[in-house]
């Protein structure tokens, strides 16, 4: 059973178009929602994260937008460039239990110049 | 700070081969884990070891093992190499579970 589930699959974007990645949750003890960013042939790099006392967390391009009622979560990269292409992850975690980060199954998201 | 490295960068086995990838942090984590990614499937998580001295199955445990064999190191062993297992593996690291977690590069094992 998939914790989080992420849509869409894959993305293309025109060159300074906004890129939206969504992911949805069940597990209501979920408190830590990171982002991963991963390149061809890299290991996946922690982009942003942010936690439920607040609705939205911005660093430079990117934006995390967080709906606890709906139990959704969404990454905007805002101004896309091509080297923003990449495989994006969502995660969801309980940080005050023994659980593990659950990951999303990734958007593979491509900026066309 | 190199972070996590893991060894090796690549490697081909034949079906019945074993071998061990080796996977280091040096960023004094307490939580190491094990995953793979196949295309589509996104990181689907092997093994874990929460802290020194304790290892757990993850979601696909089966034809692995693993051994935490210092604070610093975490191995994954596969005894008997299948097709199925060609993948790409990935190691990572974190203060502790749930928390933040700092992947290496990565080992691309072709099984044949």
């Amino acid at each position: 059973q998939q914790q989080v589930k992420q849509s869409p699959q894959s993305l293309i974007v025109q060159k300074g178009g906004i890129s939206i990645i969504n992911c949805a949750y069940e597990n209501t003890a979920f408190d830590y929602f990171p982002w991963y960013q991963q390149f061809p042939g890299k290991g996946p790099a922690l982009l942003i994260a942010i936690r439920p006392d607040v609705s939205e967390k911005k660093e430079g391009r990117f934006t995390i937008s967080f709906n606890k009622s709906a139990k959704q979560f969404s990454l905007h990269i805002m101004d896309s460039q091509p080297g923003d292409s990449a495989t994006y992850f969502c995660a969801a975690s309980s940080q005050t239990g023994a659980n593990n980060l659950f990951f999303g199954t990734g958007t593979r998201l491509t900026v066309i110049p | 700070n190199a972070g996590v490295t893991q060894t090796p960068k690549f490697q081909v086995l034949k079906t019945g081969q074993s071998m061990t990838l080796q996977c280091a942090q040096d960023m004094n984590h307490n939580s190491m884990y094990w995953y793979r990614q196949d295309p589509g499937m996104g990181l689907r998580l092997i093994y874990y070891s929460a802290s020194e001295g304790t290892t757990d199955k993850g979601e696909v445990p089966n034809g692995y093992n693993v051994s935490r064999l210092n604070k610093r190191e975490f191995s994954l062993r596969l005894e008997s190499a299948a097709p199925s297992q060609t993948s790409v593996y990935f190691c990572a690291s974190g203060n502790r579970q749930g928390d933040t977690q700092y992947f290496g590069p990565g080992t691309r094992l072709t099984v044949l």
